[in-house]
């Protein structure tokens, strides 16, 4: 499969503790986008990568949330201190800049806070 | 008011029928736009995708953008139940920009 890959697919967490999603964009692609998307919602915003460079975050990431893209390739998503709101759907996107093509989405993980 | 509008439905069709879809926004600023279908815990996959106004077709969609009204649509001839799903509109300043999505029509299309 070439597409947009993600890790895991789902995750339990009980409040308070930390996760970690990883996402594994399609190849050579070098503009990676996250998402959180809750239930009966649109996909909403949350940062995205140029090659290893995090150019742009939402005010929707809290201290709480940092993502990295160390070299260029995966990314990956951490949430500490998980709080009950937090439940969501995290996607990720790809897409090859320098052309006119848009965004790409993975399968989504899927968080689910006690 | 919310940047995308988007009405939740649901919508429920009997096969064969035109589906008709829509979308309003609020930015000017938006030339990109596109649809995705996305299928019950799954993520959204990219259904159509124009630039500007004017017209797309691909099979049995066809996606219309109308900047002066800030309203697109997605038309699906001769719906199918597989078309069951949730439609998402999304638009964007520029094609490498974040996209901006509606909040998604849930589709039903009874055999």
């Amino acid at each position: 499969d070439t597409g947009v890959s993600q890790n895991p697919r789902h995750k339990i967490t009980k409040r308070g503790q930390n996760v970690t999603f990883r996402c594994d964009p399609i190849s050579e692609h070098n503009r990676l986008y996250w998402y959180r998307q809750t239930l009966g919602q649109g996909p909403e915003f949350l940062t995205y990568f140029q090659n290893e460079a995090q150019l742009e975050k939402s005010r929707l990431l809290s201290d709480r949330f940092s993502a990295e893209r160390p070299k260029g390739s995966f990314s990956t998503l951490e949430i500490q201190r998980t709080e009950q709101g937090d439940s969501a759907m995290y996607l990720c996107a790809s897409r090859l800049s320098g052309t006119e093509e848009t965004q790409y989405f993975g399968p989504g993980t899927r968080l689910l806070v006690l | 008011q919310k940047e995308v509008e988007q009405d939740p439905g649901p919508l429920s069709v009997p096969e064969g029928a035109i589906v008709s879809l829509n979308c309003t926004y609020s930015n000017s600023a938006f030339q990109y736009f596109m649809w995705y279908r996305q299928y019950s815990r799954k993520g959204p996959e990219l259904l159509m995708y124009t630039y500007s106004s004017g017209n797309k077709e691909d099979g049995r969609f066809t996606a219309q953008v109308d900047k002066s009204s800030k309203y697109i649509s997605l038309f699906i001839r001769d719906s199918q139940p597989s078309d069951s799903a949730t439609y998402l509109c999304a638009m964007g300043k520029t094609s490498y920009d974040k996209v901006i999505f509606g909040p998604g029509t849930s589709l039903s299309v009874i055999p």
